[in-house]
């Protein structure tokens, strides 16, 4: 079965600084990865995904990710995070085909400094 | 304009007293989900449903149920709720399809007296 880890609980940058969240997965056959972003009070909401192709995939709000194969990550970059940034970030990955159910990981909390 | 509706936003309900969370979706989704997610930590799947298909995670206490009356409806009943399922609530649709993603609704925070 496929899971996933994010080893960032808390990320503090200030405004303009570069973001990378890390990502690992487990593999276990065809491989696609979500991240989703909870902005505070708000729902879950797809920030990007990784289902073939191109590993470098291009999210909202200038995010991205890219997937690497050979080092079983996933992870988000942002070239210069803004203050609206700050919220929760969970990487996702299906474990259950058919359904797509969904295991998250436990999710890295961006503090964005004005 | 929301897509998945969960009602209500914010419950209270006594130990032990049956209640009952909704969710609606005009998305037209073969399949509805149902997450659990206590405060920092990730979403836990409870179920879901496929169409009519009622899919129980291995480890979703009996104490939780589901009902989809129909494609647009899914409810959760908490039979007996203990003050250790205080949580949110979310509810979640997809096409099924292999890839597509989930949308999620605002959510239910469940608070138990």
């Amino acid at each position: 079965a496929q899971s996933v880890s994010q080893h960032n609980h808390h990320v503090i940058l200030s405004e303009a600084a570069s973001l990378e969240l890390g990502c690992n997965y487990s593999y276990g056959g065809t491989v696609n990865l979500f991240w989703y972003v909870q902005y505070p009070g708000q729902h879950l909401q797809l920030l990007l995904k990784y289902f073939s192709g191109d590993p470098l995939v291009k999210g909202i709000k200038g995010f991205e990710a890219e997937f690497i194969k050979s080092k079983f990550s996933f992870n988000l970059r942002k070239p210069s995070v803004q203050w609206s940034d700050t919220a929760e970030y969970f990487c996702a990955v299906p474990y259950q085909t058919g359904a797509n159910n969904l295991f998250f990981g436990t999710g890295t909390r961006l503090t964005v400094i004005p | 304009d929301a897509m998945v509706i969960q009602n209500p936003r914010y419950q209270v309900t006594q130990f032990g007293k049956p209640v009952t969370l909704s969710c609606s979706q005009t998305l037209n989704h073969n399949v509805m989900y149902w997450y659990q997610q206590k405060s920092s930590q990730a979403p836990k799947l409870l179920f879901h449903y496929y169409d009519k298909d009622f899919n129980n995670e291995a480890d979703t206490p009996d104490n939780f149920q589901s009902r989809r009356p129909n494609t647009s409806f899914c409810f959760l009943d908490i039979r007996s709720p203990g003050l250790g399922d205080a949580a949110m609530y979310l509810c979640a649709t997809s096409t099924g399809g292999l890839g597509q993603p989930q949308h999620f609704g605002d959510g239910t925070r469940l608070s138990i007296l």
